[in-house]
């Protein structure tokens, strides 16, 4: 089945920083990679997503690549605040037509942004 | 629109003992994930139901089962209980009604403790 690696597991940055988590996966056939944030007592919640058939996405302070030769992806948060501070996961979707919603997470990334 | 509805949030109960979890869905959201959570596991995929019929199942003993009934509500259930099924479990409804993954809208979690 499919495997995701994400480091660092921890990051602190200074405030206005830029911060960048790494994920690696396994199966070849995952097309669909999302970014999740998870805040303290609360479930995760979807930050970006990128699929396959895409190499980079951005949406605002909020950027994710995708290199599918080298099965990687990344997620780039710039000018980071101090509500940026909180556990995020990476995640794929094993690709085939049952998939359905089954994900698999990274380890997560507790980020920690000083003011 | 109310969120993905999980109860109870906290419940302690005692090895050898079964718990019922229960998760109500986003209105409309026919598709229902359960993940667990734990420190040393991160999250883990339990199963997927949509309408009515588990989709997907993880990699878990078959004391960790579940349904979806009608109205798209799951429950999952838990025998035996084991000290290792300490954790937060939580669930998740999505809008896709076909193979492709999408956004999974999480609910806060329920925290099983196990003495």
């Amino acid at each position: 089945g499919e495997n995701v690696e994400q480091h660092p597991s921890t990051l602190s940055v200074q405030e206005g920083d830029s911060a960048v988590i790494k994920c690696t996966y396994s199966d070849s056939a995952s097309n669909y990679f999302p970014w999740y944030k998870q805040e303290l007592g609360k479930g995760p919640q979807l930050i970006i997503d990128i699929r396959s058939n895409v190499g980079e996405k951005k949406d605002q302070r909020i950027a994710v690549t995708l290199n599918k030769t080298a099965k990687h992806f990344s997620l780039h948060i710039t000018e980071t605040q101090p509500e940026d501070s909180a556990v995020y996961f990476c995640a794929a979707s094993s690709g085939n037509n049952n998939a359905g919603n089954m994900l698999t997470f990274g380890g997560g990334t507790r980020l920690m942004v000083k003011p | 629109k109310a969120g993905v509805t999980q109860t109870p949030r906290y419940l302690i109960k005692t090895r050898g003992q079964q718990v019922t979890l229960s998760c109500s869905p986003i209105s409309g959201h026919r598709s229902v994930s359960w993940y667990q959570q734990t420190p040393g596991q991160g999250l883990q995929f339990l199963f997927e139901y949509f309408s009515e019929t588990q989709r997907n199942k993880g990699n878990f003993p078959g004391r960790f089962s579940g349904r979806q009934f009608s109205n798209s509500r799951s429950e999952m259930n838990v025998s035996t209980l084991e000290l290792g099924d300490s954790a937060l479990y939580l669930c998740a409804s999505s809008s896709l009604a076909g193979a492709s993954t999408g956004e999974l809208f999480f609910g806060e979690g329920s925290r099983l403790t196990v003495l």
